[in-house]
C-alpha cells in the first residue's frame, strides 16, 4: 500500500497569512493527487486534483504543486471560512490512501 | 446537479449487520464507478471500498475484507454496502462517493450516514 504523510498535523494561522500542508508519498504516484477541505459535520469537499488542477468554483487563492512523491497545498491569504481540516488522497493504486489531515484552526 | 444521499447507518450490536445505501441523482450513475469512505469519530478519512461502473470489478480495504460487500443496481442509481460481523472499530460516518472521470479521485460525497457498534 502506498503511505501518505502529511505535515503539520496541525497549524495555528491568522487571517491573511499565507499557509503550506506537504504530503508525501511512499513511493511515486505521478500526479494522481488530490487536496480535500472539511469542516466539522461536513463531507469533504474537493480542491485540487491532478496535483495542481484547481476544482471549478473553488477560489484562486487554493494552489497545490508537486508530482512524484512529494507535494504542496498552498493557500496564499487565508480567509476566515479556510478554518478547517485539510486532507490529500493518492489515487495511482487501490487501496486508496489519505494523509492523516491538517487542522488548520485560529491564531 | 450531482446528488448523493446515503442512508441505513443505526447503532447495531457487536457481531451484527446493517446495509448501507446510497440514492444517485444529478449524473448518469451507470458510468461512474464509485467508493464507499469512512471517518471515525475524531479520526481521518479511510477507503472502504470501490466498485467498478460495469460491476466487474470490486475492491475492499483489508479490513472489511470478507466482512463487508458493496453493491450497485444501476437501473435504480443505488449503492449498497452489506456489512456483516460488524466490531466496535467500524463505527464511523460512512460516505459514499463518486469517482472522477477520467482522473480516478473522488470529486463528490455524499452528506454521509452514522453507523455506531456498540452493545
Amino acid at each position: 500500500d502506498i503511505q501518505m504523510t502529511q505535515s503539520p498535523s496541525s497549524l495555528s494561522a491568522s487571517v491573511g497569512d499565507r499557509v503550506t500542508i506537504t504530503c508525501r508519498a511512499s513511493q511515486g504516484i505521478t500526479i494522481e493527487l488530490s487536496w480535500y477541505q472539511q469542516k466539522p459535520g461536513k463531507a469533504p469537499k474537493r480542491l485540487i486534483y491532478a496535483a495542481s488542477n484547481l476544482q471549478s468554483g473553488v477560489p484562486s487563492r487554493f494552489s497545490g504543486s508537486g508530482s512524484g512523491t512529494d507535494f504542496t497545498l498552498t493557500i496564499s491569504t487565508l480567509q476566515p471560512e479556510d478554518f478547517a481540516t485539510y486532507y490529500c488522497l493518492q489515487y495511482a493504486r487501490y487501496p486508496r490512501t489519505f494523509g492523516q489531515g491538517t487542522r488548520v484552526d485560529i491564531k | 446537479e450531482v446528488q448523493l444521499v446515503e442512508s441505513g447507518g443505526g447503532l447495531v450490536q457487536p457481531g451484527g449487520s446493517l446495509r448501507l445505501s446510497c440514492a444517485a441523482s444529478g449524473f448518469t450513475f451507470s458510468r461512474y464507478s464509485m467508493n464507499w469512505v469512512r471517518q471515525a469519530p475524531g479520526k481521518g478519512l479511510e477507503w472502504v471500498s470501490y466498485i467498478y461502473s460495469g460491476l466487474t470489478t470490486m475492491l475492499y480495504a483489508d479490513s472489511v475484507k470478507g466482512r463487508f460487500t458493496i453493491s450497485r443496481d444501476n437501473a435504480k442509481s443505488t449503492l449498497s454496502l452489506q456489512m456483516d460481523s460488524l466490531r466496535a472499530e467500524d463505527t464511523a460516518v460512512y460516505y459514499c462517493a463518486r469517482v472522477s472521470s477520467p482522473y480516478g479521485d473522488i470529486d463528490y460525497w455524499g452528506p454521509g450516514t452514522l453507523v455506531t457498534v456498540s452493545s
